[in-house]
């Protein structure tokens, strides 16, 4: 089952340029991650933000999580080129006392140069 | 060693033909993961191994059949796939099992004939 809902499905913007994305989840989650994944490839972790955070910092990279609307953004500030890649909110849970990723369906983002 | 290994990088199989993708970490994770991911969908977790035990299956039909022969491998065998299973299959890790970052591999793009 698909827990998180991002928006935009699609994201094009110019090099330098911020871009935001942003994710919904529907049940009580213990901490969210995002991910990026370049084209085909494996996914990389870029941050995870606990269920008591509000918001992290990473680089050029800003979470923010609203636990009350069950949302989260992705700020990427001052975007390049190798920034283009498909990025995928995923929230956690430990059933059986093994850890559950549900993923989002994910934003692609084109940076033009 | 940071990093999670897959082989092979590219399988073709027939619908009789039977199969083992591979998987390994020497990150000294107790937690490790198998996802399937079709194009432009994000990843769907199969399986969960925590402590070489099998703790998560997500109802998978059994012509996937995973194996964690120690706490740096693991494989998953394939036997009398369907032409919708072709996918690219990620291999993931973390620490322990609990709630922290998945370290992921660059997958096995299948492709069933």
């Amino acid at each position: 089952s698909q827990q998180g809902e991002e928006d935009p499905q699609a994201l094009s913007i110019q090099e330098g340029e911020n871009a935001t994305m942003n994710c919904s989840y529907k049940t009580s989650i213990n901490n969210l991650q995002w991910y990026r994944q370049n084209s085909g490839r494996g996914l990389v972790h870029l941050i995870l933000i606990r269920s008591n955070e509000r918001e992290k910092h990473s680089g050029r990279l800003r979470v923010t999580l609203d636990t009350s609307k069950k949302s989260s953004s992705l700020l990427i500030t001052a975007s390049r080129a190798a920034d283009t890649a498909s990025y995928f909110c995923a929230t956690d849970s430990n059933p059986q006392g093994a850890q559950k990723l549900v993923f989002g369906q994910g934003t692609r983002l084109t940076i033009n140069p | 060693d940071t990093e999670v290994t897959q082989t092979p990088k590219h399988l073709v199989m027939g619908m009789t033909n039977k199969k083992s993708l591979k998987c390994e970490q020497h990150m000294g994770h107790r937690a490790m993961y198998w996802y399937k991911q079709k194009a432009k969908k994000p990843p769907e977790l199969m399986f969960v191994y925590s402590y070489e035990k099998l703790s998560i299956n997500e109802s998978v039909p059994s012509r996937f059949s995973p194996e964690c022969p120690n706490s740096s491998l693991l494989n998953l065998h394939l036997h009398a796939l369907q032409p919708e299973d072709s996918a690219l299959y990620l291999c993931a890790s973390s620490q322990y099992a609990g709630y922290n970052e998945q370290f992921f591999g660059p997958g096995t793009r299948l492709t069933v004939l």
